[in-house]
């Protein structure tokens, strides 16, 4: 059970970039790493995933050093909407899998 | 992808009663599973549920007071028995197919009076 560490909380403007990183030391050959958004009132939505290097999609860009103990989530030119709390797991898609404690993003007008 | 339907959305109940809440999915997935979520917390797993077969509980959480079926590929339910304030929570259902994301209802708002 890979265990993950986050900043609790972050503050950015709108337009900004913003980059999440999450801590996984302990990680196993066979995990990837996901990330998750929560809005509130919601269920988490899936927004990345990598095993190592950089992944891209429309959403965001993930980056996995070659060590793989650690990621960064970022979030280009971020607005209001992205306010959200924000998860990063370790799992290997095929079992069941836990989360973190998050980061909570404000983004500011 | 995958939707699912929760049901109820809200729902206020008194103690020591009991709640049963179904998940159903728009597609056959093999693993789906239910989550707790505190107010201001992150998710905690409470238990696999398994097609024709017992649930798979996660330490702190029983059967007794989280009964779960799971009578196919595309349904299950949560029953939160003998109700106290402190079970009051966001339960989620959750499904993955092996291999991919993982997809999320809306929850399920439980309070406990």
């Amino acid at each position: 059970l890979a265990k993950t560490t986050q900043p609790i909380s972050m503050d950015s403007y709108e337009g900004q970039e913003v980059n999440i990183t999450c801590s996984h030391n302990n990680i196993a050959t066979n995990d990837y790493i996901t990330w998750y958004q929560q809005f509130p009132s919601q269920g988490p939505r899936f927004i990345i995933q990598g095993y190592k290097t950089k992944v891209t999609n429309e959403v965001a860009s993930l980056f996995i050093p070659a060590d793989r103990k650690s990621s960064t989530l970022s979030l280009p030119r971020v607005s209001l909407s992205d306010t959200a709390v924000y998860y990063c797991l370790v799992e290997n898609g095929f079992n069941k899998f836990y989360f973190g404690s998050g980061t909570k993003l404000n983004v500011k007008p | 992808s995958a939707v699912i339907s929760q049901k109820p959305s809200r729902d206020i109940c008194q103690r020591g009663t009991s709640l049963t809440i179904q998940c159903q999915v728009d597609s056959q997935v093999t693993m789906m599973f239910w989550y707790r979520q505190q107010p201001g917390q992150s998710l905690t797993l409470i238990a696999t549920a398994n097609q024709g077969s017992e649930a798979t509980y996660e330490s702190g959480f029983v059967i007794d007071k989280f009964p779960i079926s799971r009578p196919n590929l595309t349904f299950s339910t949560l029953t939160v028995s003998n109700m106290s304030p402190e079970d009051s929570s966001i339960y989620l259902c959750s499904v993955r197919a092996s291999g991919t994301e993982a997809f999320f209802g809306q929850g399920t708002r439980l309070t406990v009076v």
